[in-house]
């Protein structure tokens, strides 16, 4: 198991707003980096660092941290949006990156 | 903008040595990123291999550390992955990407490449 903990799915209805949790120690102290990844393509990156977003990415997208837990919040979900979603940062020992298991979001 | 490409066989053998590159465009592999490579086996999630500096520190993840090898070609504008003794828990997809100049993330991938172990 990873050291971050994510919940395997998520729905949501169309327009709604949902949030996405990665819980792990290494948050503690580290920002979680969030990725979409749809079937067949890469990962892209959509929030990273305490709230930023890359060139490109919709302001849907924003992230959130309190404790050992971030999140990433999608406001008024798309069609567009479904997709897995991964988190990363530091493992327990904060010596070596690690992803959480990943988050398949269903948007209804 | 920098653009990554992964290249490698697509079958080894198992107890063979899986070999990738990664070419880097539009952008320097002497520049003050952390070069990174991440697999996903079929159907799971992703794994954090390890990741190289232009100056050839590295850090990999404790449980493929004593397997794998990463290095840097300047001259070539590439980086590499060496995973030694493959089976078929190393079939997966494998991507290079690139952190943010404050390594706090991946904000650059590849397509990703499959490797498949099998006789």
């Amino acid at each position: 198991s990873s050291d971050l903990t994510q919940d395997r799915a998520v729905s949501v209805a169309l327009g709604q707003t949902v949030r996405i949790t990665c819980q792990g120690h290494s948050l503690k102290t580290y920002y979680a980096s969030w990725y979409q990844q749809k079937p067949g393509q890469a990962p892209v990156l959509v929030i990273y660092g305490k709230n930023n977003r890359p060139s490109g990415i919709s302001d849907r997208f924003s992230g959130s941290s309190s404790g050992d837990t971030g999140s990433l919040i999608i406001t008024g979900a798309q069609a567009e949006d479904e997709a897995e979603y991964f988190c990363s940062s530091r493992d327990k020992t904060a010596d070596h990156r690690v992803f959480g298991g990943g988050t398949k979001l269903t948007v209804l | 903008q920098v653009q990554l490409q992964e290249s490698g066989p697509g079958l080894v053998k198992p107890s063979g040595t899986l070999s990738l590159t990664c070419a880097v465009s539009g952008g320097s592999v002497n520049n003050s990123f952390w070069w990174t490579w991440v697999r996903q086996p079929p159907g799971e999630g992703l794994e954090w291999i390890g990741e190289i500096y232009h100056t050839g520190a590295n850090d990999y993840t404790p449980s493929l550390k004593t397997r794998v090898t990463m290095s840097v070609d300047k001259a070539k504008n590439q980086f590499s992955l060496k995973l030694d003794f493959v089976t078929a828990a190393d079939t997966a997809i494998y991507y290079c990407a690139k952190t943010t100049r404050a390594g706090d993330a991946f904000d650059v991938w590849g397509p990703g490449t499959m490797v498949t172990v099998s006789s």
